[in-house]
């Protein structure tokens, strides 16, 4: 069992948005803003794609953008295009040190 | 371009150990921190472990904490996490990852992984 709560799944159809949430605890995504989230198509390396909850790294498209309230986080996808099919992790810092993931999302672009 | 490669993931017992490696290229390494994050099958990633720029300080998750030990070789380029007292829950992918710019917060790039297989 991880230890940030990601829905399964989520589908959206093209040009669609879709909103993946995380939800964590008072020790981590409540506790900092450094929530981050990944990107990781079959086969692939993840990609960092939003870090301090809503910022963008270079290169990664302004249809991705990120939001935290209280202890749960989410990240939008606007626009859904079909290269957006792929699985989503989330990550936060937490006390102590430590990181924790997410399960994981597997989106679906119908 | 950033490069990061693992090695050393085989089938070991339980009990055993083992030593990975992530020989790093394209990036100045003693410039940043350094993760090991591992996902097992059918599960979420998990992180595993992080080493300051100059390996003064490590950090380790409560799972692996007094069993694994992360280390580098800056003149290497390299590096490493030697695993011991290996349980079947230890059975993962395991990924090191660079820490995006300052921050040891977020992981910019991650190898393709070594696979490591904890069975009797």
């Amino acid at each position: 069992q991880s230890a940030l709560t990601q829905p399964a799944s989520v589908s959206g159809s093209p040009g669609q948005s879709i909103t993946i949430s995380c939800s964590g605890t008072s020790s981590d995504v409540g506790a900092y803003n450094y929530v981050s989230w990944y990107q990781r198509h079959p086969g692939k390396a993840p990609k960092l794609m939003i870090y301090d909850v809503g910022n963008r790294p270079s290169g990664v498209s302004n249809r991705f953008s990120g939001s935290k309230s209280g202890n749960t986080a989410s990240l939008i996808i606007s626009g859904l295009q079909a290269e957006d099919e792929a699985d989503y992790y989330c990550s936060s810092y937490s006390s102590r040190s430590r990181w924790v993931f997410g399960g994981g999302t597997k989106l679906t672009v119908l | 371009e950033v490069q990061l490669v693992e090695s050393g993931g085989v089938v070991v017992q339980p009990g055993g150990s083992l030593r990975l490696s992530c020989a790093a290229s394209g990036f100045t390494f003693d410039d940043y921190a350094m993760h090991w994050v591992r996902q097992a099958p059918g599960k979420g990633l998990e992180w595993v472990s992080l080493i300051t720029w100059d390996g003064t300080s490590t950090y380790y998750a409560d799972s692996v904490k007094g069993r694994f030990t992360i280390s580098r070789d800056n003149n290497k380029n390299s590096l490493f996490l030697q695993m011991s007292s290996l349980r079947a829950e230890d059975t993962a992918l395991y990924y090191c990852a660079k820490t995006y710019g300052s921050s040891w917060y977020y992981f910019d790039y991650w190898g393709p992984g070594t696979l490591v297989a904890v069975s009797s």
